[in-house]
């Protein structure tokens, strides 16, 4: 089973600032990578999708990028509603299977 | 615009069967993968399986779970035997396109509790 680690745990930034997430694959998963971003109480909601594609609507400060097993979520400049729990999740080949990582919170510092 | 509703009993005893069913509205349920993903409170996300006219369930579930379609109703539905309170968990019903989730229920919360 692949595991996804994401780090941190918890980001205390501001807003304006520049957030760096990350997430490790204990196994290459090429460029099928996904990320996304969760509110208190809402269901998650995909930003971006095989590493670095934004999905549909996503404003263009959210960007992701890496392949292999190292993948980077980039938030450019942080909005006030950007603070949220963010997932990564990948999936697997065989047994056909999805796994997330842990989340990461970013919070207003 | 595709949209997906969970229902089902708020409330499921120990040791019985949790039952949930999703219904998709603004899109055909005959194409397309749709999964349960569960989230117990607090905690990160599960991938409980799937269904695309064959099933694949999460190795760790796999025992207990069983998700079927109905394409008349265009519903899917989710069953989980011998609950305990450890699959106490907000239960997300969601559609899969290749390798990501792009479409999710507002979810819903299923204690498992006496």
């Amino acid at each position: 089973e692949i595991v996804l680690t994401q780090s941190p745990a918890t980001l205390s930034l501001s807003p304006g600032e520049r957030a760096t997430l990350s997430c490790r694959a204990s196994q290459s998963l090429s460029i099928y990578l996904a990320w996304y971003q969760q509110k208190p109480g809402q269901a998650p909601r995909l930003l971006i999708y095989d590493a670095s594609n934004r999905a549909t609507g996503i404003p263009a400060r959210f960007s992701g990028s890496g392949s292999g097993t190292d993948f980077t979520l980039t938030i450019s400049s942080l909005e006030p509603e950007d603070f949220a729990v963010y997932y990564c999740q990948q999936r697997s080949n065989w047994p056909p299977m999805y796994t997330f990582g842990q989340g990461t919170k970013l919070e207003i510092k | 615009q595709v949209q997906l509703q969970e229902s089902g009993p708020g409330l499921v005893k120990p040791s019985e069967t949790l039952s949930l069913t999703c219904t998709v509205s603004g899109g055909s349920i005959s194409s397309y993968y749709w999964n349960w993903i569960r989230q117990p409170p607090g905690k990160g996300l599960e991938w409980i399986g799937y269904y695309s006219g064959s099933t694949s369930y999460n190795p760790s579930l796999k025992s207990r779970v069983t998700i079927s379609v109905d394409t008349s109703k265009n519903q899917f539905s989710l069953k989980l035997s011998s609950v305990t309170a450890a699959d106490t968990a907000v239960y997300y019903c969601a559609r899969h396109i290749t390798t990501y989730f792009d479409y999710w229920g507002q979810g819903t919360l299923v204690p498992v509790s006496s």
